[in-house]
C-alpha cells in the first residue's frame, strides 16, 4: 500500500516561530503536493513538486516555502508563523497518469499558531 | 462564479438511504472528474472517477457525468453508517502548457448515517 507519512499530527507554535513539516512517501512518486484544508474553505492547493528540487506555487503560496531535496521527501516550510496560518495541512503524492487526480494523502498535520 | 461548487451540507440520512451528492462547475476544460471520501481526522482517499459523460457504477456507489449541463453526481445505495464522511469532488484539467493537469477540489460535503 502507499504510504505518505506526515511526521507531526499536533503541533502549537508561537506567532513568530519557524515551522517544518515534513512528508515522506514510500512509492516512488515523481509527483507531491502540500495542500491546507480549512472549514467552509475547502482544500486549498499551498505548492506542489513535480521533481526533485522543483517546485510551483500552487493557490494560496503566500507565508509558506518548500523544499524536495530527494524524491521520497518534501518539506512546507512556514518561515515566520502567523495566527492565520493555523491550520489543517494535509501533504498528498501522485504517479500522476493522463489527467487522473489518484493523489495519495497524509494523515494531515493540525497545526495551531498562538 | 467558482469553478466548482459543491452543497457543504450537512446531509443527515438513515441506514438503507439512497443518498444523492452533487456538484457544478463551470470550467469546460474539464476533463476527468473525481470522488473522494475523506473520514474524520484522516486524509481524502479517491472513491471514483470517471472520464467520459455517462454513469460508472462500483459496488453501492455509482459516479455520474453531464457534461452538456457541467454537473456531476453520486449516488450511494444502501447506505451504511459506515458511509459517514465528507465526500468530495475533483476535477482535472491540463494546465497552460498541456504539460499536466491541475486538480481542482470542491469544498466537500458532510454525510452522516444513521443507524
Amino acid at each position: 500500500d502507499v504510504k505518505v507519512t506526515q511526521s507531526s499530527r499536533y503541533l502549537v507554535k508561537r506567532t513568530g516561530e519557524k515551522v517544518f513539516l515534513e512528508c515522506v512517501q514510500d512509492m516512488d512518486h515523481e509527483n507531491m503536493f502540500w495542500y491546507r484544508q480549512d472549514p467552509g474553505l475547502g482544500l486549498r492547493l499551498i505548492y506542489f513538486s513535480y521533481d526533485v528540487k522543483m517546485k510551483e506555487k500552487g493557490d494560496i503560496p503566500e507565508g509558506y516555502s518548500v523544499s524536495r531535496e530527494k524524491k521520497e521527501r518534501f518539506s512546507l516550510i512556514l518561515e515566520s508563523a502567523s495566527t492565520n496560518q493555523t491550520s489543517m495541512y494535509l501533504c498528498a503524492s501522485s504517479f500522476w497518469t493522463g489527467g487522473i487526480g489518484e493523489l495519495f494523502f497524509g494523515e494531515g498535520s493540525r497545526l495551531t499558531v498562538l | 462564479q467558482k469553478e466548482v461548487e459543491q452543497d457543504p451540507g450537512p446531509l443527515s440520512v438513515p441506514e438503507g438511504a439512497i443518498v444523492s451528492l452533487n456538484c457544478t462547475y463551470s470550467n469546460s476544460a474539464f476533463q476527468y472528474f473525481m470522488w473522494y471520501r475523506q473520514y474524520s481526522r484522516k486524509g481524502p482517499e479517491l472513491l471514483m472517477y470517471t472520464y467520459s459523460s455517462g454513469n460508472k457504477e462500483d459496488g453501492r456507489f455509482t459516479a455520474q457525468v453531464d457534461k452538456s449541463s457541467k454537473y456531476i453526481s453520486l449516488f450511494i445505495r444502501d447506505s451504511q453508517p459506515s458511509d459517514s464522511a465528507t465526500y468530495l469532488c475533483a476535477m482535472s484539467a491540463p494546465n497552460s502548457g498541456g504539460s499536466n493537469y491541475k486538480l481542482t477540489f470542491g469544498k466537500g460535503t458532510l454525510l452522516t448515517v444513521n443507524p
